[in-house]
């Protein structure tokens, strides 16, 4: 019973390469959040994906940041060319598809481990 | 804008008291209210939901719900230092969950 898995939990780039972060959701859940956080601070969301979908990207910025969740395989964040302001734990959640308590999607979010992403 | 608000404290609090987190939102719409727990260095922790206004209480945890008031608060019972931690307030709005920027709690043995 696999929890929501990233990868990898640390990742250092120098400025100007490409970061790629990895998220597998839970067995049986098809949506995906990421979200970033720095120290002493808050969840700041930035994009919700279904299979194949994008439903929301609202929270990420519009150049050099990317996701996908394809119909086989894990969903990616994808950061080109870092900057130094991009050094964040990016976190990634799942859920199950509605809920039962009040028939709406978005509940109870399960967390993975977070990959803490470095810019030299 | 839909927003969450938290006291972002520190809220030192002394062992075996009785702690209490606050919480106020925007959303009226909103129907389901969470508290998560997020250790330094780690990933946040659903310890709560709740649905409607009242208590709902789970071991040493109690949350609360007001929805006339657009308010849900978290009571820890017997606190220990094991729950030092920043406690976060998410609201569901339509599809979205809306977080907090947390409450960090310490709890002094």
């Amino acid at each position: 019973n696999a929890g929501v898995m990233q990868n990898p939990r640390h990742l250092v780039r120098r400025r100007g390469q490409e970061a790629r972060l990895r998220c597998s959701p839970m067995k049986g859940h098809s949506h995906v959040y990421w979200y970033r956080q720095l120290p002493e601070e808050g969840l700041k969301f930035m994009v919700y994906l279904q299979k194949e979908n994008i439903i929301d990207e609202s929270g990420m910025p519009k150049e050099r940041f990317s996701a996908e969740f394809p119909k086989e395989g894990p969903s990616i964040l994808r950061i080109q060319q870092v900057v130094r302001g991009d050094s964040a734990a990016y976190f990634c959640a799942s859920s199950p598809t509605v809920s039962s308590v009040t028939g709406t999607t978005n509940e109870k979010l399960f967390f993975g481990s977070g990959t803490q992403l470095s810019v030299l | 804008q839909k927003e969450v608000e938290q006291n972002s404290g520190p809220l030192s609090v002394p062992e075996g008291a009785i702690a209490s987190l606050n919480c106020t939102y925007s959303d009226r719409g909103s129907q389901s209210f969470f508290w998560y727990r997020q250790y330094s260095g780690k990933s946040p922790e659903l310890i709560m939901s709740i649905y409607s206004n009242g208590d709902k209480e789970d071991g040493r945890f109690t949350a609360q719900l007001n929805k006339a008031s657009q308010y849900v608060s978290l009571l820890i019972r017997d606190s220990q230092p094991s729950d030092s931690a920043t406690y976060l307030c998410a609201v569901n709005s339509n599809y979205q969950l809306i977080w907090g920027a947390g409450t960090k709690l310490i709890i002094k043995p």
